[in-house]
This record gives structure tokens, C-alpha cells and sequence, in this order.
């Protein structure tokens, strides 16, 4: 059964700091791994990763893929409030597209 | 620059009740999703479908039924509604395999 699976579920941390999610995946025919940010509403698109090693940023948030290890990790540096928000993970397997639970990040002032 | 619509944006149903969401796309996208999104549960791929006329199971497909008989038009059918689907329903859409889905701005559904 194809799944993906994110870590932490939550995280507080203080304005300023930098922070990690992860995200790891088991699944047949994988095509990418998608990271998204949900604010109130629709998930925005944030990343895709098809290539092991290779590191996409924009900003000062950034994420890499290993296809050995099956995850992928979004680095978000020098946090700030605005970045409060649930970060979604997911991966294009076969024709589907499947989303782990989320981390909810919340950055204190 | 409508992208994905999603009708009705709110809905309250008694259960037993039926209902049908509309979702419609002007981007020419092949695969279209509809997921429903719980609290603490991410987005749970309800069905899928890649391209006109074409519907598969995702990970929770009871007690929901689907047609894509336009290219543009994906519609997620309820047919008695019970108050565990009580959610936040989206639609997204993608313009061929493992590439970024665009979604709608969802549809929160009460059944009470």
C-alpha cells in the first residue's frame, strides 16, 4: 500500500529559528514528491522533487530528495510568523496523487 | 483566471440526504482528485480520475460515487449522506502524472 508519512505532526518554534520537516514514503512507480503550504484554505504549491541530491529553493525555504532513502526534508531558515502553517508532503505515485498527515508549524514572536 | 471552481463553497445536509459537488476546471487538465480533508488527517484521496470519461478508487472511496463525462467537469456524488462525512472537501487538477495538482478553494460540508 502506497504511503507517505510526515514528522513531526507539530511544531512550535521561536521567531528566528530554522526548522526541518520530514516527510518519508513507501510506494511502487513513484514519479515525484510534492510539498505544499495550507494556510486557511487550498493548499499552495510549494516544491516538486524528481531527482535524488538535488536541492530546490525559493527564499529561504528549501528541500531535497533521496531516492535511495525514500524522504525528502523542506528547511525553512530564519522563520518567521507568516510562516505559521500546516506543511503538506505528498507523492505523485502511479496516476495518484497521495498526501501524508501535515506538520502544523507555528512560530512564536 | 478561474483555474479550478469548486460549487457549492458550503453545504449543510440532514443525513440520508443526497448531494452532488461540482467541480470544473479551465486549464485542460487531464487528472482530476477529489480529496476530503479532516482535522489531524492530512487530504485523503477519495476517487480520481485521468481523463474524460475515466474514475478510479483512491484511499477512501465508500459511500461516494463520481463522473467525468466532460474533460472540464468532475463531480463527487453523495448519495445518503451520514454525518462522518461531515468535512472539508477539495477538488485539484493536474495536467499529466506526478506534477503539481492545482486545487480549488473547497467545499465545507456539516451533515447533521
Amino acid at each position: 500500500e502506497d504511503k507517505v508519512v510526515q514528522s513531526p505532526l507539530s511544531l512550535v518554534v521561536h521567531e528566528g529559528d530554522t526548522v526541518t520537516l520530514n516527510c518519508s514514503y513507501e510506494v511502487t512507480n513513484f514519479r515525484s514528491l510534492l510539498w505544499y503550504k495550507q494556510e486557511k484554505k487550498a493548499p499552495t504549491f510549494l516544491f516538486m522533487l524528481t531527482s535524488s541530491g538535488i536541492e530546490k529553493k525559493s527564499g529561504r525555504l528549501s528541500s531535497i530528495l533521496d531516492k535511495k532513502e525514500l524522504f525528502s526534508i523542506l528547511n525553512i531558515t530564519a522563520t518567521q510568523t507568516g510562516d505559521s502553517a500546516v506543511y503538506l508532503c505528498a507523492g505523485g505515485f502511479d496516476d495518484k496523487i497521495i498526501f501524508g498527515k501535515g506538520t502544523r508549524l507555528h512560530i512564536l514572536p | 483566471n478561474a483555474g479550478v471552481t469548486q460549487t457549492p463553497k458550503f453545504r449543510v445536509l440532514k443525513t440520508g440526504q443526497s448531494m452532488t459537488l461540482l467541480c470544473a476546471q479551465d486549464m485542460n487538465h487531464e487528472y482530476m482528485y477529489w480529496y476530503r480533508q479532516d482535522p489531524g488527517m492530512g487530504l485523503r484521496l477519495i476517487h480520481y480520475s485521468v481523463g474524460e470519461g475515466t474514475t478510479a478508487k483512491g484511499e477512501v472511496p465508500d459511500g461516494y460515487n463520481v463522473s467525468r463525462l466532460k474533460k472540464q467537469n468532475f463531480l463527487l456524488g453523495l448519495e445518503s449522506a451520514a454525518p462522518s462525512q461531515t468535512s472539508v472537501y477539495f477538488c485539484a487538477s493536474s495536467p499529466f502524472l506526478g506534477v503539481e495538482a492545482f486545487f480549488g478553494q473547497g467545499t465545507r460540508l456539516t451533515v447533521v
